[in-house]
């Protein structure tokens, strides 16, 4: 069990650009999460999915952000056209599903936007 | 939806004296409480979690305990060493499809030598 994984760990981006992240889940967790992590907050949720399925979205930030699990084991989440509101940490964490709520956290990717 | 509130914000002792961290949930439906230990630049590690069922779990050092009447739950650390420092983050989640975890604001542990 070699935990979660997530690429890049720090991004830094100019004002406009997109960028995509990288989230490789507990191998055969079937339940992967998306959160964002402002300075000196919790974690705020994003999206989750199971399996290939995007099962909730609607907490996504705004139509400038989306998320993919295509074969049902890593993710991506792609913000567009960045703005400076979007600096912070994005974390991945997975979950086995079925009757197990634990979920296990990544290392996370902090993103700055300039 | 859930709402979920920590305190205190700030907490240091003196090592080998107890820790104590208060969370209160609003939805008496949340049936899922996990706290989560995180340490500069890395992410949450999950360090001990109770279900709606138990009153309360202890492992080693660490303990929760779980009022379900009152809406709320707290971590206890006995015996804290200098590695206890962080910060803490409580959580509570729903029984639903989705079991998305809602956090608290977090609790700075600093555990003086």
């Amino acid at each position: 069990d070699t935990g979660v994984s997530q690429d890049p760990r720090h991004k830094i981006t100019k004002r406009g650009q997109n960028v995509t992240f990288r989230c490789d889940p507990i191998s055969e967790h079937n339940r992967l999460y998306w959160y964002r992590q402002t300075l000196g907050q919790g974690p705020e949720f994003l999206t989750y999915f199971q399996n290939e399925a995007q099962l909730e979205k609607s907490r996504l930030l705004s139509d400038r952000f989306s998320a993919e699990r295509p074969k049902g084991s890593f993710s991506t989440l792609e913000i567009q056209r960045t703005e400076q509101g979007d600096s912070a940490m994005y974390l991945c964490a997975s979950s086995v599903g079925q009757s197990s709520y634990e979920q296990y956290f990544g290392p996370g990717t902090r993103l700055t936007v300039t | 939806g859930e709402n979920v509130e920590q305190h205190p914000s700030t907490l240091s002792v003196q090592e080998g004296d107890s820790a104590v961290i208060k969370c209160t949930y609003s939805d008496s439906a949340s049936n899922y409480f996990p706290w989560y230990k995180q340490e500069l630049g890395k992410g949450p590690q999950l360090i001990i979690d109770i279900r709606s069922n138990v009153g309360e779990k202890k492992d080693q050092r660490i303990a929760v305990t779980l009022n379900k009447t009152a809406k709320h739950f707290s971590l206890h650390i006995t015996e804290t060493q200098p590695e206890d420092s962080a910060v803490y983050f409580c959580a509570a989640t729903l029984s639903g499809s989705a079991r998305q975890l809602t956090f608290g604001s977090g609790t700075q542990l600093t555990v003086l030598p």
